[in-house]
């Protein structure tokens, strides 16, 4: 069965750090991956999502994320992190597989605090 | 325009109840998805909707639990005779996704069941 593993449970920076967050997952065909991001209150956001071609994708608020297919690895990151980043980040895979649209798999997520 | 809704956004049933909670998805979207998270963890599916057709249902946990979306657009999750384990946050998601053609979800706030 497919997985997505989230090395980092809780992560605590300062502001102007930098950022990286690691997820990993378990499937040897297409995918599409993605991170969300929930902030305290809300509810899940799209943060960015690869589907194809170039493999660094940018999303929003300055984050960023590389697909390495050798690694099954989709890493978040973020040069200089504020406070207002402090939320929970979730990594998720959707595999294709017998012609179905597939749900999302989802990490057990990542919970950053960002110190003022 | 509006985003995913979904009512009642808390719920607390005791044991042995049944409840309903429904989602409204965005406007034209054709797929819709319930996922379940429990506290600490990562969304998990429970089932999908192609329009009104139910196509997978592989995630729901037991047959307490029964999902429709009779006209394609308003779905409803109900979980009948309630137990504590079913405590969670239910989460609705929609997208455009027909088929193979993949897009991404869109998520509602929730509805945070509390079984006593």
């Amino acid at each position: 069965a497919q997985s997505v593993s989230q090395h980092n449970h809780h992560v605590i920076l300062s502001e102007a750090a930098s950022l990286e967050l690691g997820c990993n997952y378990s499937y040897g065909g297409t995918v599409n991956l993605f991170w969300y991001v929930q902030y305290p209150g809300q509810h899940l956001q799209l943060l960015l999502k690869y589907f194809s071609g170039d493999p660094l994708v940018k999303g929003i608020k300055g984050f960023e994320a590389e697909f390495i297919k050798s690694k099954f690895s989709f890493n978040l990151r973020k040069p200089s992190v504020q406070w207002s980043d402090t939320a929970e980040y979730f990594c998720a895979v959707n595999a294709h597989y017998g012609g179905s649209q597939g749900n999302l798999i989802f990490g057990k997520g990542t919970k950053l605090s960002v110190k003022p | 325009g509006a985003g995913v809704s979904q009512s009642p956004r808390y719920k607390v049933a005791k044991r042995g109840q049944d409840v309903a909670l429904r989602c409204d998805p965005i406007s034209g979207h054709v797929s819709l998805f319930w996922y379940q998270q429990a506290l600490g963890q990562g969304p998990e599916f429970l089932t999908y909707f192609q329009n009104e057709a139910q196509l997978d249902k592989s995630g729901l946990p037991s047959d307490r639990f029964f999902a429709e979306r009779p006209e394609g657009s308003v779905s409803t999750l109900k979980i009948q005779r309630t137990q504590q384990e079913d405590s969670a946050v239910y989460l609705c998601a929609s997208s455009l996704a027909l088929w193979e053609r993949v897009y991404e979800q869109y998520f509602g706030p929730g509805t945070r069941l509390t079984v006593t």
